[in-house]
């Protein structure tokens, strides 16, 4: 299996909103609700963010959103603040039963 | 709350194995959850070694699978992880994790802190 894609890095000013796109196969991002994503900030391990496709655990801002197009799954990051700055991984199940992450992206709050 | 913590030698000499447990507090281990390895090279992305289910069967990565073996040991609330033959491109903060399969997909929702694997003579 081939790691899923992902921008190397991505910024935003505080306030505004940044994408975050994950490329993978019909085989994992493109079957049913198979992606999550991670936050991990330097030094840390990695939280997760979101669940099956667009679902937020308990304590995660609604800020954080995800979304999913045929075999592209996004992050979605409104009203930019600093303490969002870090690395996000997606992740996607497979039709193997296995995961695969992505290469991950470098959020940079300008 | 789910707690996991990874312990192990820190230093593995090359051709050695590399073996790793986690503790789980918090959270039964023979749940319908499954639970697995992650690692991440300095500086690097993270990559699924595999994961276990307490009844023993068990899901691994394409390109580990030759050389990882995973266990679990219910009555102390803990699983395993070898990894045989290392080189020093396994050098990596290794991390482990629940991963629910309860719904339609599976998703890793907790993970320990982590632990530096240095793969050297």
């Amino acid at each position: 299996q081939s790691a899923l894609t992902q921008p190397p890095s991505v910024s935003g000013s505080p306030g505004q909103s940044v994408t975050i796109s994950c490329t993978g196969t019909s085989s994992d991002v493109g079957g049913y609700n198979r992606v999550s994503w991670f936050q991990q900030p330097p030094g840390t391990a990695p939280k997760l963010m979101i669940y099956e496709v667009t679902n937020r655990p308990s304590g995660v801002p609604d800020r954080f959103s995800g979304s999913k197009s045929g075999n592209t799954a996004s992050l979605i990051i409104s009203g930019l603040q600093a303490e969002d700055e870090a690395d996000y991984y997606c992740s996607s199940y497979t039709s193997s039963r296995t995961l695969v992450f992505g290469g991950g992206t470098k959020l940079t709050v300008l | 709350q789910v707690q996991l913590q990874e312990s192990g030698p820190g230093l593995v000499k090359p051709s050695d194995t590399l073996s790793l447990t986690c503790g789980v507090s918090g959270f039964s281990i023979s749940s319908a959850n499954w639970w697995g390895w992650i690692r991440q090279p300095p500086g690097k992305g993270l990559e699924w070694i595999g994961y276990i289910h307490y009844s023993g069967s068990a899901h691994y990565s394409p390109s580990l699978k030759s050389r990882v073996t995973m266990s679990v040991d219910t009555s102390q609330n803990q699983f395993s992880l070898k990894l045989y033959s290392v080189t020093a491109v396994d050098t990596a903060v290794y991390y482990c994790a629940r991963t629910d399969c309860s719904g339609p997909s599976c998703y890793i929702d907790y993970w320990g802190q982590g632990t530096l694997v240095t793969v050297s003579s």
